[in-house]
């Protein structure tokens, strides 16, 4: 069945400094693909989001590449802050049929930026 | 606008007890998603309606959860009996498509501890 892949499962990095998330799915049907940063006892939101004809997207310290060919796709954060210490989700979304949208999340990716 | 509402936030019971939650999502958003959330896991999709109607439920333990969206709105979560593993958090979402894209919003969670 469908699967969503996400590495690595806990990152620290100082503060100041980069962080990357890497996902890999397994349907090549798969259109869409939202990041989503759930802070504990909280809800997940989305953050940034990319479409299969997008090589990449960026919104000030956030950006998403994804690689078609390859099946994967990465969030990358720049300049990183205490406050994005949270948990990462990818996900990928396909039509299922012609009526519904199936998402399929990542296992997720604890982010700690260290002060 | 009004995100996202579900109730309640939280629920203690022992195991072979029933339990229900209730979700009330965007107004306007045909689609809506229930959600199981072990600690430490990304999101599991359990149940999907498109308006009042079910279009994905593969991963849903038809056994002893049960879930209805009357009239296309508001949705509710049963499960019974409750087991042990069934402690999580459950998420409800909806979203509305937009083009090639759409937004889930998640509510804040039902945390459900079974003793």
């Amino acid at each position: 069945g469908e699967n969503v892949e996400q590495h690595p499962s806990t990152l620290s990095v100082q503060e100041g400094d980069s962080a990357v998330i890497k996902c890999t799915y397994s349907d090549s049907a798969s259109n869409y693909f939202p990041w989503y940063k759930q802070e504990l006892g909280k809800r997940p939101q989305l953050i940034i989001d990319i479409r299969s004809n997008v090589g990449e997207k960026k919104d000030q310290r956030i950006a998403v590449t994804l690689n078609k060919t390859a099946k994967h796709f990465s969030l990358h954060i720049t300049e990183t802050q205490p406050e994005d210490s949270a948990v990462y989700f990818c996900a990928a979304s396909m039509k299922s049929g012609t009526s519904y949208d199936k998402v399929i999340f990542g296992p997720g990716t604890s982010l700690s930026v260290i002060p | 606008e009004a995100g996202v509402a579900q109730s309640p936030r939280y629920k203690i019971i022992e195991k072979r007890q029933s339990v229900a939650f209730w979700c009330n999502p965007i107004s306007g958003h045909a689609t809506l998603y229930w959600y199981q959330q072990i600690l430490g896991q990304g999101p599991k999709l359990l149940i999907q309606f498109q308006n009042n109607g079910v279009v994905d439920d593969s991963q849903l333990p038809k056994d002893r959860f049960s879930a209805e969206r009357l009239k296309g709105v508001d949705s509710t979560l049963k499960i019974q009996p409750a087991k042990l593993e069934d402690s999580a958090v459950y998420l409800c979402a909806s979203s509305v498509r937009l083009g090639d894209s759409y937004e889930q919003y998640f509510g804040p969670g039902t945390r459900l501890t079974v003793t």
